[in-house]
């Protein structure tokens, strides 16, 4: 299996602007996690998904971030309009019920 | 509601010298228990996971763990560190999908 697959590994972008990350799980896990790791803050939840069906965004920092999972093999996250402060790593991870998360790669996000 | 304490941000041991990586929880309900490791540029990857049961977990890479509810303890050993084992170390806890993760030790492997 190729593991979780994030996509772009690297996004430089100008604060105002749009930006979307992308995650395709692995194949038969059903929850999907999108987390968020910088200095300050460590890791933090920001949503996670159960069978493409969102059950907890109590995370998500403001109304300017949203995620969605169309399918089972894909989900998004979305920020409109991107700032500095948002600057990060985000990661994504996949599970079974069994709860052990595989990680992808992350995509690290520069916010100018 | 959980919590999680990791006592030292960085810890330094020398090649083939034992480590000790610390871990308290704090948890209303019988928790689960993960260790996770992160190596530069990487996500994390599970290193071993405690539900119940024995309270010595076995994981990968040599590491184990042991759960010790009186102390609400979760701490992560390997008798013998290499090279290769220099990272940062995350403990967490769940039990809901809500993983609560630990603020992180780094471990640096003195040759």
């Amino acid at each position: 299996d190729a593991g979780v697959i994030q996509s772009p590994r690297h996004e430089v972008t100008e604060m105002g602007q749009e930006v979307t990350l992308r995650c395709k799980p692995i194949s038969g896990h059903d929850y999907l996690f999108w987390y968020r790791q910088t200095m300050m803050r460590g890791l933090e939840l920001l949503i996670y998904f159960n069978n493409n069906v969102p059950i907890d965004d109590s995370g998500m920092p403001e109304d300017r971030f949203s995620a969605k999972m169309p399918n089972a093999s894909f989900s998004t996250l979305k920020i409109q309009p991107s700032e500095p402060r948002d600057s990060a790593v985000y990661f994504c991870a996949s599970s079974t019920q069994d709860e052990k998360l595989f990680f992808g790669s992350g995509t690290q996000l520069s916010v100018l | 509601a959980q919590s999680v304490t990791q006592l030292g941000s960085h810890v330094s041991v020398s090649e083939g010298a034992l480590v000790l990586l610390r871990c308290n929880y704090s948890s209303s309900v019988p928790p689960y228990l993960f260790w996770y490791v992160q190596y530069p540029n990487q996500g994390l990857q599970l290193l071993l996971k405690y539900t119940t049961g024995a309270t010595l977990v076995k994981g990968i890479n040599g590491f184990e763990a042991e759960f010790k509810k009186s102390e609400t303890s979760f701490h992560l050993t390997k008798p013998s560190a290499h090279m290769s084992d220099a990272a940062e170390y995350f403990c967490a806890v769940s039990g809901t999908y809500k993983y609560i993760f630990g603020t992180g030790t780094r471990l640096k492997v003195l040759a």
